[in-house]
């Protein structure tokens, strides 16, 4: 079974240009949830989708968005980008059921460099 | 607040020695708690996790973690670390209902001959 997988593995922009992710998730899974890291703030939760549906979001300004398709796959937008913004961009998919019998499976990351 | 910690940033441990890696929490409930390990250039992996039961939790690759409600920890042990596991762990909690998990910062191991 193939995992979750991010593309591109690397990405560099430069300020006020807007960026693209993808993720597609595990076959079957239809919960994919974005988090940001970096080495400062570490990992930190960016919204999570279920059936095409946000069902969480954290605490990011309205320049990050995403959406889900009816295949699951799921892209996150970043617009004027900020340096800050470089970060390793982290997917993680589930079948989407309740947290403590559901495990996370994350993919390699986007790193974004912005400059 | 509520928040979740690791106190150390990074450990530096000889092969075959033994291990612990600190974690603690704080809210007003009991989280869900779980340890993921991070490689270089990788994501993030599941190594256990603990949401009711025996408060000692067995994970892959040798791990353990113990929960310990009265300290508000969840400390990741392993008797005798191998140099693959150098990595960064995560501690990270969770609660029934929401997808979200919060992240502490990491520690990162160090593995010497």
């Amino acid at each position: 079974k193939a995992g979750v997988t991010q593309t591109p593995r690397y990405l560099i922009k430069t300020r006020g240009q807007q960026v693209t992710l993808s993720c597609s998730p595990i076959s079957g899974h239809r919960s994919v949830s974005w988090y940001q890291q970096t080495p400062g703030q570490g990992l930190q939760f960016l919204f999570e989708y279920f059936s095409e549906t946000q069902r969480n979001k954290g605490n990011f300004p309205g320049r990050f968005s995403g959406r889900q398709f009816s295949n699951s796959r799921s892209e996150m937008n970043v617009s004027t980008l900020e340096l800050g913004d470089s970060a390793l961009y982290l997917c993680a998919s589930t079948t989407g059921g309740d947290l403590p019998n559901e495990k996370l499976f994350f993919g390699s990351g986007t790193q974004l460099s912005v400059l | 607040a509520q928040s979740v910690t690791q106190p150390d940033i990074h450990i530096t441990v000889s092969e075959g020695a033994s291990l612990e890696l600190r974690c603690n929490y704080s809210y007003g409930a009991t989280p869900y708690l779980f340890w993921y390990v991070q490689s270089p250039g990788q994501g993030l992996q599941l190594l256990l996790k603990y949401f009711s039961g025996d408060t000692l939790v067995q994970g892959i690759k040798g791990f353990e973690a113990e929960f310990k409600r009265s300290q508000s920890s969840f400390n990741l042990r392993k008797p005798s670390v191998h140099w693959s596991d150098a990595a960064e762990y995560f501690c990270a909690v969770g609660f029934f209902g929401n997808e979200k998990l919060t992240f502490g910062t990491g520690t990162r191991l160090t593995i010497i001959p």
